[in-house]
C-alpha cells in the first residue's frame, strides 16, 4: 500500500494562531485525500474529502472557513487551522484514496491549542 | 447514515489464547465492512475487508472476520494471538452507493498478556 507520512506529529500553539498540518503521499498519486479528526476514546470522524485540484468536500458541521483544506498537487494536502481555539484540540489523520474501497492512513499529528 | 459500534474498548488477552473484537453496525443502505488495525505510533492499516462474495474474510496474519448480515455484525476473530497483535483495532462501514467514506467505531484495544 501507499505511504503516508503527516508533519509535524504534535504541534501546540497559542489560541488565535493558525497551524497547518502537512500529509504527503510519498509512493501513490492520490487524486483523493481525506482529513479525519479523533477526540479521546471516540472515534475518526471524517472532516473533508480532498480532491486534487478542486475544492474540499467538508462534512456536515465542519466550518470550512476555519479548516482550510488545500490540494495542489498529487502528493500533498494541507489542513491549516485557523484562529486555532482550545477545543480543536485533537488528532488529526489523513488518508489516501488508494481505489477499491481502500484508504492509506497517515500516522497522525496531535494538535494542542493552549 | 450508517454508525459502528464496539463494545468493548479493552480487551486484555493471554498470549496464544483466542480473542473476539466484536463490530456491530447499523445502516440503512447496503454497506462494505473493514477492520483497520494501528500499531503504536503508526497509521491505521487495512487488517481486512468484506465487500461482497463469502462472507468469511481473512487477513494473511490469521484474524477473520465473518460478515452476519442478519445480525449486522462483523466480528473480528483469531484462535491464536500473539504479542505482536496487541494494538488498537477499528472497524469501519462504507456506504455502497456512495464516495469512499469511511465510518469508524470507537476501537478496541487488544493486550496480549505473555
Amino acid at each position: 500500500g501507499a505511504v503516508v507520512s503527516q508533519h509535524p506529529s504534535r504541534v501546540i500553539c497559542k489560541s488565535g494562531t493558525s497551524v497547518k498540518i502537512e500529509c504527503r503521499s510519498l509512493d501513490f498519486q492520490a487524486t483523493t485525500m481525506f482529513w479525519y479528526r479523533q477526540f479521546p476514546k471516540q472515534s475518526l470522524m471524517l472532516m473533508a474529502t480532498s480532491n486534487e485540484g478542486s475544492k474540499a468536500t467538508y462534512e456536515q458541521g465542519v466550518e470550512k472557513d476555519k479548516f482550510l483544506i488545500n490540494h495542489a498537487s498529487l502528493t500533498l494536502s494541507t489542513l491549516t487551522v485557523t484562529s486555532a481555539h482550545p477545543e480543536d484540540s485533537s488528532f488529526y489523520i489523513c488518508s489516501v484514496d488508494g481505489g477499491s474501497y481502500e484508504q492509506y492512513f497517515g500516522p497522525g499529528t496531535r494538535l494542542t491549542v493552549t | 447514515a450508517q454508525s459502528v459500534t464496539q463494545l468493548d474498548s479493552q480487551v486484555p488477552v493471554f498470549e496464544e489464547a483466542p480473542v473476539e473484537l466484536r463490530c456491530n453496525y447499523s445502516s440503512s443502505v447496503s454497506v462494505y465492512l473493514f477492520w483497520y488495525v494501528q500499531y503504536p505510533n503508526q497509521g491505521l492499516q487495512l487488517l481486512l475487508k468484506y465487500l461482497s462474495g463469502s462472507t468469511l474474510v481473512e487477513s494473511i496474519n490469521g484474524f477473520e472476520a465473518e460478515f452476519n448480515k442478519s445480525q449486522t455484525s462483523f466480528h473480528l476473530r483469531k484462535p491464536s494471538v500473539h504479542i505482536s497483535d496487541t494494538a488498537e483495532y477499528f472497524c469501519a462501514v462504507s456506504d455502497r452507493d456512495g464516495a469512499n467514506n469511511l465510518f469508524f467505531g470507537t476501537g478496541t484495544r487488544l493486550t496480549v498478556i505473555p
